[in-house]
């Protein structure tokens, strides 16, 4: 079966710290997602890659990086954690258009 | 730019009973897709059903179906005979086919079923 996997399921950072979600996956897709989910607002991109090196902004890239230096692994980066990026965060793997394999969320708390 | 619109923040549907979920879209592609995601109280977001917008005919997956109008530009999820293990956030999504394969979402739908 195909698989993403997030490194933590639960974190709290505190205002400030640098924060780093992992995301991996074992299918050889060309294309990542990083997705933030909060209620009322569905999903919304964050960033997204084609492959690797490649990254492009989403919808609400402000306050976040990616890096991606292998196919497998996509990160997310958090330069300076607020309290406003309390949220759940989603990552994805595409072969689109067939549909994302999700992972199984990481949940972020900014105290 | 896709939009993608769900209109009922909640619905509830008595175990064993029929629902339909409603979905509206907005696109100015002629080829893409669209796709129901279910996403239980575990959080894996699942993928429920999908519908290619060049094929006429609904697509279906056991209890699950839509009813896809392409001119009207709805994307509906009908779940017969629902279960407790149903009960769940459903979200609607499209994807532009050849673009750049980002999935656009609506806000979802919280589904409870009662016994």
């Amino acid at each position: 079966d195909v698989k993403v996997t997030q490194s933590s399921r639960y974190l709290v950072k505190r205002t400030g710290e640098k924060v780093f979600l992992e995301c991996v996956q074992d299918m050889d897709h060309e294309n990542m997602f990083w997705y933030r989910q909060d209620p009322g607002l569905g999903l919304r991109l964050i960033y997204f890659s084609y492959d690797v090196k490649m990254k492009e902004k989403g919808d609400i890239p402000e306050g976040y990086s990616v890096s991606r230096e292998k196919k497998e692994r996509f990160s997310l980066i958090l330069e300076s954690a607020s309290t406003n990026q309390t949220s759940m965060y989603l990552c994805a793997s595409s072969p689109a258009p067939y549909g994302y394999t999700f992972g199984s969320g990481t949940r972020l708390t900014v105290v | 730019a896709q939009t993608v619109t769900q209109s009922q923040p909640e619905m509830s549907v008595q175990e064993a009973e029929t629902v339909t979920l409603s979905c509206t879209y907005d696109t100015s592609e002629s080829d893409y897709y669209l796709f129901w995601y279910k996403q239980p109280p575990s959080r894996q977001m699942i993928l429920v059903i999908r519908q290619e917008a060049y094929k006429q005919q609904n697509a279906t997956e056991n209890r699950f179906s839509v009813n896809f109008q392409k001119a009207a530009k709805s994307f509906s999820l009908k779940i017969s005979d629902s279960q407790l293990g149903d009960a769940a956030m459903y979200f609607c999504a499209s994807v532009t086919q050849g673009g750049s394969e980002k999935l656009v979402f609506g806000k979802g739908t919280k589904l409870t079923v009662n016994p």
